[in-house]
């Protein structure tokens, strides 16, 4: 069955960076399009950028366009998410998500949180 | 790039029908047909329960529909069940290639 994990999270002070892990399992990594996806401490969801499957193209919400950065590696299964000069309101569990027919996450993992804080 | 708008909370006894709505503009859940619904027990991975405004992927309960009109799109559950309570969010593809969540409603079953 289709497994994601996602790892790196921690605390880091603001302005300072980070980069997560998404470990992708029971599927072929390398066809599907992966998306990450936030959500900070009693708030709703925030779609945060996605990669297509080749890496070819990426999408970036405003809030995060020129601090993150995502990646693949798909001899490694594996998806990340480079997250520089973080700020307080980037504090969230973040989920990575595999993307379905261009417009969906039908699977998601259970997400690594990231405290930005002094 | 702002949120769709849902109510913050919606609440249905055992066995009625609750909806949600979801609104958003003509540049997201108006323009398009791709909106979708999970359904997000805190602590756990969201679940993927509605996609294409009203179409069930395979597994999910056909208690569980969908539907649009104009910018507003809704998520009803028939039946209610006490494994229904949970967070509830859409979402939308957009006209800038970003893809927008609603701010999520939380469903309680009395």
């Amino acid at each position: 069955q289709v497994q994601l994990v996602e790892s790196g999270g921690g605390v880091v002070q603001p302005g300072g960076s980070l980069r997560l892990s998404c470990a992708a399992s029971g599927f072929t990594f390398s066809n599907y399009g992966m998306h990450w996806v936030r959500q900070a401490p009693g708030k709703g969801l925030e779609w945060v950028t996605f990669i297509r499957n080749d890496g070819s193209n990426k999408y970036y919400a405003d809030s995060v366009k020129g601090r993150f950065t995502i990646s693949r590696d798909n001899s490694k299964n594996t998806l990340y998410l480079q997250m520089n000069s973080l700020r307080v309101e980037d504090t969230a569990v973040y989920y990575c998500a595999k993307g379905w027919s261009d417009y969906y996450s039908d699977q998601w993992g259970q997400g690594t949180l990231v405290t930005v804080s002094s | 790039q702002s949120a769709l708008t849902q109510p913050a909370s919606v609440s249905g006894s055992p066995g009625q029908s609750i909806t949600i709505s979801c609104t958003g503009t003509s540049s997201d859940v108006g323009g398009y047909n791709s909106v979708s619904w999970y359904q997000h027990h805190p602590g756990k991975a969201p679940k993927f329960m509605i996609y294409d405004v009203s179409k069930r992927p395979s597994g999910v309960s056909n208690r569980f529909s969908g539907s649009k009109s104009g910018n507003t799109a809704s998520l009803t559950i028939s039946g209610l069940q006490a494994e229904d309570e949970a967070d509830y969010y859409c979402s939308s593809y957009t006209s800038s290639n970003t893809w927008v969540f609603g701010g999520g409603t939380k469903l309680t079953v009395l």
